[in-house]
């Protein structure tokens, strides 16, 4: 069965410094891949996704993540936060017709 | 405006009660799903749906059960066999470029 970690459970940051959150998944195929991200009272909304093509993709807000196949990675990056940033991320992997698989899931905390 | 509704917010279930909970997409979405989500365990897989008159159990089904009568609605109902249903649940719909859509969820707590 496939399996997503978010080794980052909790992160704590001051506003301006950069961010990277962990994303591995199990399976060796080709797989699609997904961030979401949960803001404090809102919906869990699309925050970015790969398919194909090139492995750094560029979602909403200033967020980019990097698809690495070597090493079953899909890290999301911000090189600034801000205040508003906080919020729960998941990292999501899909395999062929199966059903995405969610990781745990990263509590983010901004301090401003 | 599309979206996913959930309704209600909150909902409160007594002991040996089964208790549903509501939700619509207008989307025009095939696919529909059913989620739990619990501090510190992310986001798991209760059933889903991907055709009208058609769902499948996921990850963690047992103590509950869902229909698919229309496009457009997908309810889950919390049974009395599920021992500890105390949590948040999310309702999606997915596009055919696989994103999914969220809905702002329920939350049940057990009296």
């Amino acid at each position: 069965a496939q399996s997503v970690s978010q080794h980052n459970h909790h992160v704590i940051l001051s506003e301006a410094a950069s961010l990277e959150l962990g994303c591995n998944y199990s399976y060796g195929g080709t797989v699609n891949l997904f961030w979401y991200v949960q803001y404090p009272g809102q919906h869990l909304q699309l925050l970015l996704k790969y398919f194909s093509g090139d492995p750094l993709v560029k979602g909403i807000k200033g967020f980019e993540a990097e698809f690495i196949k070597s090493k079953f990675s899909f890290n999301l990056r911000k090189p600034s936060v801000q205040w508003s940033d906080t919020a729960e991320y998941f990292c999501a992997v899909k395999r062929g017709s199966y059903i995405p698989t969610f990781g745990r899931g990263t509590s983010l905390i901004v301090h401003p | 405006d599309g979206g996913i509704t959930q309704s209600p917010k909150y909902l409160f279930r007594k002991e040996g009660q089964n208790v549903t909970l509501s939700c619509e997409q207008n989307l025009n979405h095939d696919a529909m799903y059913w989620y739990r989500q619990d501090p510190g365990q992310g986001l798991r897989l209760i059933y889903y749906s991907q055709i009208v008159n058609d769902f499948q159990k996921g990850d963690i089904a047992e103590g509950y059960s869902v229909s698919r009568e229309k496009k457009e609605s997908f309810p889950l109902t919390v049974t009395s066999a599920q021992k500890n249903p105390t949590a948040f649940y999310l309702c999606a719909s997915s596009d055919p470029g696989e994103t999914q859509y969220f809905g702002p969820g329920t939350r049940l707590l057990v009296l």
